[in-house]
């Protein structure tokens, strides 16, 4: 079926260790945002994109890094784990934000140890 | 940023009952999002609503904007154990401002 997957679903790092985290699409939305969701936070904005080559922060941007080479695809890199870190991630994309809505992955549990 | 209060946080009900749940904001939104996420999956589009004191129902759910576009608020008619959930508001400032923001979230819990 059509719509967003992310890799891995779970996922346990050890402090200071690198890792990425995948993010597809094939609806061709050229939208696209990572959110972290952390109990009694809600979900928070991390970094978004509005088209490939063009990336912007969010709400909590620090810590993570993010690309847009193409359209279907939008990594979300840690670049050295913490365990403030330690979250559910979602992925969402949208071909227009406005007026349709996010269609959301099913997340990466991640736990920094 | 703009701060999207959601209320009440928890609500638990019995099957058959009406409740109502709420998003307010001192700000302006532009279009207002609700959404409902299932334990483990990622949040899944109701409904969106774009023009001050529009209404929409879907089935049993009425969700109504604000004359404003400062609040919003969410109606479930004789609620189902199905409709278990946390119900999340999100809305864009508008302009170039493509951030969405979220509310909290209401857990529902809606028992047989």
């Amino acid at each position: 079926n059509a719509g967003v997957t992310q890799t891995p679903k779970f996922q346990v790092l050890k402090t200071g260790q690198s890792m990425t985290l995948q993010c597809a699409q094939d609806m061709n939305h050229e939208y696209m945002s990572w959110y972290r969701q952390d109990p009694g936070m809600g979900l928070r904005l991390i970094h978004y994109s509005v088209g490939a080559g063009i990336t912007d922060q969010g709400e909590v941007p620090n810590g993570y890094n993010v690309s847009r080479s193409t359209t279907e695809d939008f990594p979300l890199r840690l670049l050295s784990a913490a365990p403030s870190q330690t979250s559910v991630y979602f992925c969402a994309s949208t071909s227009g934000p406005t007026k349709f809505g996010y269609t959301f992955g099913s997340g990466t549990r991640l736990t920094v140890v | 940023t703009q701060l999207l209060e959601q209320s009440p946080q928890f609500l638990s009900i019995q099957e058959g009952e009406n409740l109502t749940v709420y998003c307010n904001s001192s700000s302006v939104f532009s279009s207002l999002q609700w959404y409902r996420q299932e334990p483990g999956e990622g949040p899944v589009l109701l409904v969106t609503v774009v023009t001050g004191g529009e209404v929409k129902k879907l089935k049993r759910l009425t969700f109504q904007f604000g004359d404003a576009r400062k609040d919003s608020s969410l109606h479930i008619t004789a609620a189902q154990p199905g409709d278990t959930g946390l119900y999340l508001c999100a809305a864009y400032s508008g302009g170039s401002n493509y951030k969405l923001t979220f509310g909290k979230g209401t857990l529902l819990t809606v028992n047989p």
